[in-house]
């Protein structure tokens, strides 16, 4: 495998189910984000980690939660979701120079979740 | 209130023609700015970045245009080839926040 790989690709669930979202990245890179973009919106920033540490939690609810047990895995964990939302999740990584700037963010293809 | 706008949802452009893509951002904090680019069922590739302290970057067929006056980019593709056919987003980094911030988006259509 290369690049960021997420699983599953697709995902029906109901509003009581508990469920997870994996991804991996194979690039050797020290920070990973979760994304959520719903249908004509921009992409959202969900949860950033960086060198394995929660660094930004842009206000989402408890309802989603992240789980980073290494640099090359991320998870996000769902449970008692509601129908808006459904979206697509895309993960990225990237590698962050030590003194700030900006580096390219990789991205995986995403999981389409439909809740139910 | 969005701080990075596509106000286009959507541009048809004949093959071998030019394709300009629109970008307004609010934020005058914004320090680089980044086209991705989206085929269906697959995440969202780098397609070419500028530093706020330029007013252009070049890479073949790919412009980006920075007007921090008047807080505008736009994204040239010269010629447009089919292939090209995707939802371009612009994005922009603020490396006080760490966070990219994206537009809504453009649906590129290359007509044959």
């Amino acid at each position: 495998e290369t690049g960021v790989t997420q699983t599953p690709r697709h995902l029906v669930m109901g509003m009581t189910n508990k469920k997870s979202l994996k991804c991996e990245q194979h690039l050797g890179h020290n920070a990973m984000y979760w994304y959520k973009q719903s249908a004509k919106k921009p992409l959202e920033l969900m949860f950033v980690y960086s060198l394995e540490e929660r660094v930004e939690n842009n206000s989402v609810p408890s309802r989603f939660s992240p789980e980073c047990p290494n640099s090359s895995h991320l998870f996000l964990h769902l449970h008692t979701l509601q129908p808006e939302d459904s979206a697509l999740y895309l993960c990225a990584s990237s590698q962050d120079p030590p003194s700030g700037g900006y580096n390219e963010q990789f991205f995986g293809p995403g999981t389409r979740l439909t809740v139910l | 209130d969005q701080q990075v706008k596509q106000n286009s949802p959507s541009l048809s452009v004949q093959e071998g023609r030019i394709s300009i893509l629109n970008c307004d951002y609010t934020n005058s904090m914004f320090d680089y700015f980044l086209w991705y680019k989206k085929y269906p069922a697959e995440g969202p590739t780098f397609l070419i970045s500028i530093s706020s302290i330029k007013d252009k970057n070049e890479d073949g067929r790919f412009t980006v245009f920075l007007n921090k006056s008047a807080k505008h980019l736009s994204l040239h593709i010269v010629p447009s080839q089919p292939g090209d056919s995707a939802v371009y987003f612009c994005a922009a980094f603020a490396g006080s926040a760490r966070q990219l911030t994206f537009g809504s988006g453009t649906q590129l259509t290359v007509l044959p």
